[in-house]
C-alpha cells in the first residue's frame, strides 16, 4: 500500500515562530488532507488539498502531487497551534481510503 | 448547529464480547466516516457511511462492521473483541463526503481487557 512519511516527528517553538511540516507519499494520490489533533483528543480538519496552495489565516499548504508531497506552513505559531499534526492521502480512483501519517507533534511555548 | 457526539465516550469490555458504539452527524450532514487511532498502528480508517450505504471500506476484518439509519446517525460494532482493539474510535461528518470539511466527534475510548 501507499507509504506515507511525516517529518519532522518532533517540533518545539516559542511563541511567534514559524515552521514547515512535510508530508512525503509514495504514490500518486489525487486527495491529501491535513489535520490537526489538539493535546485533549479533538481532531479538526485543516484542508483538503489535492493539488495547489490553500490559505486559512496563519495557515497555508502547498501540495506537489507530482514530486509526491505537500507541505503545511504555520506562522506566528501560538500555544493554541500545539498538537499533532496529519496528513492523509488517498490514491486515484472510484473509493476514497485515506492513509495516514504517523504525524508531527508540535509543542508550542509562551 | 450542534456538533458531532459520539455516545459513550468511555467503555471497558472483555475480550470475546462485542460493543456498539454511536455517532450523531451534524445537522444536514449525510456522510459518516469512522476511525480508530492506537498509539502502535496510528490513525486508520475503518469506513464510510452516505445516505444508508456503505461507500468505502479500509482494511479491518469483518469483525468491524457499521449502519447509518435515515436520520444519518450512524453505529459501528465490534464483534468478538480482542485485546489490539482497544483504541479511541473517532467518527466525523461531512455534507458530502470525505473530500470535504469532516468535522470530528471527540471519540470514544474503548479498552478491552
Amino acid at each position: 500500500g501507499i507509504q506515507v512519511e511525516q517529518s519532522p516527528p518532533d517540533l518545539i517553538l516559542q511563541e511567534g515562530a514559524n515552521s514547515t511540516l512535510r508530508c512525503n507519499f509514495s504514490d500518486s494520490v489525487n486527495n491529501l488532507q491535513w489535520f490537526h489533533q489538539n493535546p485533549w483528543g479533538q481532531l479538526i480538519n485543516l484542508f483538503y488539498i489535492p493539488s495547489g496552495t490553500k490559505q486559512n489565516g496563519r495557515l497555508s499548504a502547498t501540495t506537489v502531487a507530482t514530486e509526491r508531497y505537500s507541505l503545511l506552513y504555520i506562522s506566528s505559531s501560538q500555544t493554541t497551534d500545539s498538537g499533532v499534526y496529519f496528513c492523509a492521502v488517498a490514491v486515484s480512483g472510484g473509493s476514497y481510503i485515506p492513509t495516514f501519517g504517523r504525524g508531527t507533534s508540535l509543542i508550542v511555548h509562551p | 448547529k450542534a456538533g458531532v457526539t459520539q455516545t459513550p465516550r468511555y467503555l471497558i469490555k472483555t475480550r470475546g464480547q462485542q460493543v456498539t458504539l454511536s455517532c450523531s452527524p451534524i445537522s444536514g450532514h449525510r456522510s459518516v466516516s469512522w476511525y480508530q487511532q492506537t498509539p502502535g498502528q496510528g490513525l486508520q480508517f475503518l469506513f464510510e457511511y452516505f445516505s444508508e450505504t456503505q461507500r468505502n471500506k479500509g482494511n479491518f476484518p469483518g469483525r468491524f462492521s457499521g449502519r447509518q439509519f435515515s436520520n444519518s446517525r450512524s453505529e459501528m460494532n465490534v464483534s468478538t473483541l480482542e485485546l489490539g482493539d482497544s483504541a479511541l474510535y473517532l467518527c466525523a461528518s461531512s455534507v458530502g463526503g470525505m473530500r470535504e470539511t469532516q468535522y470530528f466527534g471527540p471519540g470514544t475510548r474503548l479498552l478491552v481487557l
